[in-house]
């Protein structure tokens, strides 16, 4: 059974980077491709980008500029960086597992919200 | 980016109803489709994928169609459990999009 845990604050500041791990059990991260979405309060999907084992990276246009993923592989975790965040990053962030671009696993979700 | 426009965006039924639920891609996605299901407070869960393929677990009262631009997502025969808020979602191409969500609501 797959597993996806998203850690970390649930509170930033305005201008500040906000910072996540998603941590992974019973699948390899050396395998697949692993993504993460968000859904601001009230409101649909939003696909934030994706990583693979190997490092590569593929991000929303509309967030690349402020959007850093990265993977720990003897962890097994991969991790999001949104910088320069404002009250409109406010939302539920989930990590989940891609496979063909099909999304069949996903986290919990953990609230983050931007306020000072 | 590819748009996903679902209708309608609510939806009143009864228990026992056959419901469906309508995706439109802004181009051509071939079948390349994806539904999910989600329950307040709750992550989306995958239920078709590849426009009609089941997910393994999910219910047989679930089926999708269609290819191109145009794909449906049927409830047989609705449940207590399906009231919830459905998205269909693109994967032919990055970025992938999401629709804006279709939420069935008890009548």
């Amino acid at each position: 059974q797959v597993l996806l845990q998203e850690s970390g604050p649930g509170l930033v500041k305005p201008s500040e980077t906000l910072s996540l791990t998603c941590t992974v059990s019973g699948a390899s991260i050396n395998s697949y491709y692993w993504t993460w979405i968000r859904q601001p309060p009230g409101k649909g999907l939003e696909w934030i980008g994706y990583i693979y084992y190997s490092g590569s990276t593929n991000y929303n246009p509309s967030l690349r500029s402020r959007v850093t993923m990265s993977i720990d592989t003897p962890k097994n975790q991969f991790s999001l960086k949104l910088t320069s965040v404002t009250a409109a990053d406010t939302a539920v962030y989930y990590c989940a597992k891609v496979g063909m671009g099909v999304i069949d696993h996903w986290g919990q979700g953990t609230v983050v919200t931007v306020s000072s | 980016d590819i748009q996903m426009t679902q209708s309608p965006s609510s939806l009143s039924a009864s228990i026992g109803d056959r419901v469906t639920i309508t995706c439109r891609a802004s181009q051509s996605i071939s079948s390349s489709l994806n539904w999910y299901q989600q329950k307040p407070g709750k992550a989306p869960k995958l239920l078709i994928y590849a426009a009609s393929s089941l997910q393994s677990g999910v219910p047989s009262r679930f089926s999708g169609s269609g290819s191109g631009t145009d794909f449906t997502l049927t409830i047989s025969s609705l449940q207590p459990e399906d009231f919830a808020t459905y998205y269909c979602q693109q994967s032919y191409r990055t970025p992938y999009t999401f629709g804006q969500g279709t939420k069935l609501e008890m009548k």
